[in-house]
């Protein structure tokens, strides 16, 4: 099983709908992260969380909310979701020690 | 700020090529350096490390060496396959924190 799972994998949602991405991890890592890619832009952090009540901001967090409802889960929000919002999204996970991040499968979102 | 630049592809070699993908990096203080590869339809897998300069991370046949000196590291392989084919991200980061991505390159093998 994958230690990352992201769910939906894949959403087409119209403009102005509430949409949230939900990331899952059995790693057992305090530290959670969402980013979105763009073609050529590579990936951007939106939000990023320490442990269960650590929420922080990252580069692009306008138009996102995220929610960290227990160690293993992080979901993202779109409260009212724009057509520049599409794009792949992805969840990752690291321990406090050690440097490198473990990615999910993605979901890819477009919005109409 | 910190921040990370790669060379743009994409990248078209045959098999058995030689590659290198240049990565350079600007950055207060001394950032680990990964290297992640992005195959179609998935996720980035972590592909090789360097914590400290002079370091070699290496995997797969890959290999990158963290200049201080010269503020790189660039990813080289000395005979690529058709599945090598992906995308390809130098990234940066700090005490187990936050990564910063290069843009990313991506890498086509031709048979």
């Amino acid at each position: 099983d994958a230690d990352v799972t992201q769910t939906p994998r894949n959403r087409i949602t119209k403009t102005g709908k509430r949409i949230m991405l939900e990331c899952s991890q059995t790693k057992g890592h305090d530290r959670m992260y969402w980013y979105r890619q763009d073609p050529g832009l590579g990936l951007r952090l939106i939000y990023y969380s320490f442990d269960v009540k650590d929420i922080n901001k990252g580069e692009i967090s306008d138009g996102y909310s995220v929610s960290r409802q227990a160690q293993a889960k992080f979901s993202l929000s779109l409260e009212s979701a724009i057509p520049n919002q599409t794009a792949l999204y992805f969840c990752a996970t690291s321990d406090r020690d050690r440097g490198e991040q473990y990615f999910g499968p993605g979901t890819r979102l477009t919005v109409t | 700020g910190d921040s990370v630049t790669q060379m743009e592809g994409p990248v078209t070699l045959s098999e058995e090529a030689f590659l290198t993908i240049n990565c350079t990096y600007t950055a207060t203080g001394y950032p680990s350096l990964f290297w992640y590869v992005q195959y179609p339809g998935e996720g980035l897998q972590l592909l090789l490390k360097a914590t400290k300069a002079d370091d070699k991370g290496s995997n797969k046949g890959f290999e990158a060496t963290y200049r201080k000196e010269t503020t790189s590291f660039h990813l080289e392989k000395g005979s690529v396959q058709v599945s090598d084919s992906a995308v390809y991200f130098c990234a940066l980061g700090f005490g187990g924190g936050k990564l910063i991505f290069g843009q990313g390159t991506e890498l086509s093998v031709k048979p």
